[in-house]
């Protein structure tokens, strides 16, 4: 059964800080998607991961993909008050019909 | 704007009623997809549909019922409403069944 866990579950920073959240997925993947959710709001798309070693950089936000390890990182740099915010990672798998299994989101909180 | 419209944007209704929530997906996509997120809570997938038929089931009650149209518009249905049924119901598009998803921006159920 796919299991995608993400830690920390809570975190909250200081702006100007740097930080990563973790996305730990049990079986094969064939993508790695992250998603943000603003309070309330609805769910945006970030990062669509494909492949060992895929980097990709908005803004302050960079995620990773190493599929060895069956981790994805989402590295904050320099972080601003904006970027709080709850942030999930989701994996999808052939053998799962392409059903998205999601984390259970790191909500961020970055403090001026 | 993700291009996924969902109506109605709030609902309040009391216990034993039934309600029909729905979902528009973006122009091209085939795929649509039900999500129901409790307050602080992560993302319950319920179903999805692709082309007007059913491809994957998740954590559906047996209340719930779903069906994706020839025009390819969704409506989730929700009957026999229970206090704990009082959350936001997300729909999701996809160009097909395993690439990324568009989230509406959701319908906020209360159940009194």
């Amino acid at each position: 059964e796919l299991k995608v866990e993400q830690n920390p579950l809570f975190l909250s920073m200081q702006e100007g800080k740097n930080y990563t959240i973790y996305c730990n997925y049990s079986t094969t993947s064939d993508r790695l998607y992250w998603y943000r959710q603003d309070p309330g709001k609805s769910l945006e798309s970030l990062f669509v991961l494909l492949s060992n070693g895929a980097v990709k950089q908005e803004g302050r936000l960079m995620a990773s993909l190493d599929t060895k390890a069956r981790l994805s990182t989402l590295h904050i740099t320099a972080a601003v008050h904006d970027l709080s915010a709850t942030y999930f990672c989701a994996v999808d798998r052939y053998h799962s019909n392409y059903q998205l299994i999601w984390g259970a989101g790191t909500k961020l909180i970055i403090k001026p | 704007d993700s291009g996924v419209t969902q109506t109605p944007k709030h609902l309040i209704t009391a216990t034993g009623q039934r309600v029909t929530l729905r979902c528009s997906p973006r122009s091209g996509d085939l795929s649509v997809y039900w999500y129901q997120q409790s307050l602080d809570q992560g993302l319950q997938f319920l179903i999805q549909y692709y082309n007007g038929e059913e491809r994957a089931k998740g954590n559906i009650l047996e209340r719930f019922s779903a069906q994706q149209f020839p025009d390819l518009h969704s409506e989730l249905n929700l009957s026999s409403l229970e206090l704990g049924d009082s959350a936001l119901y997300f729909c999701a598009s996809s160009v097909g069944i395993s690439y990324e998803q568009y989230f509406g921006p959701g319908t906020r159920l209360t159940v009194t």
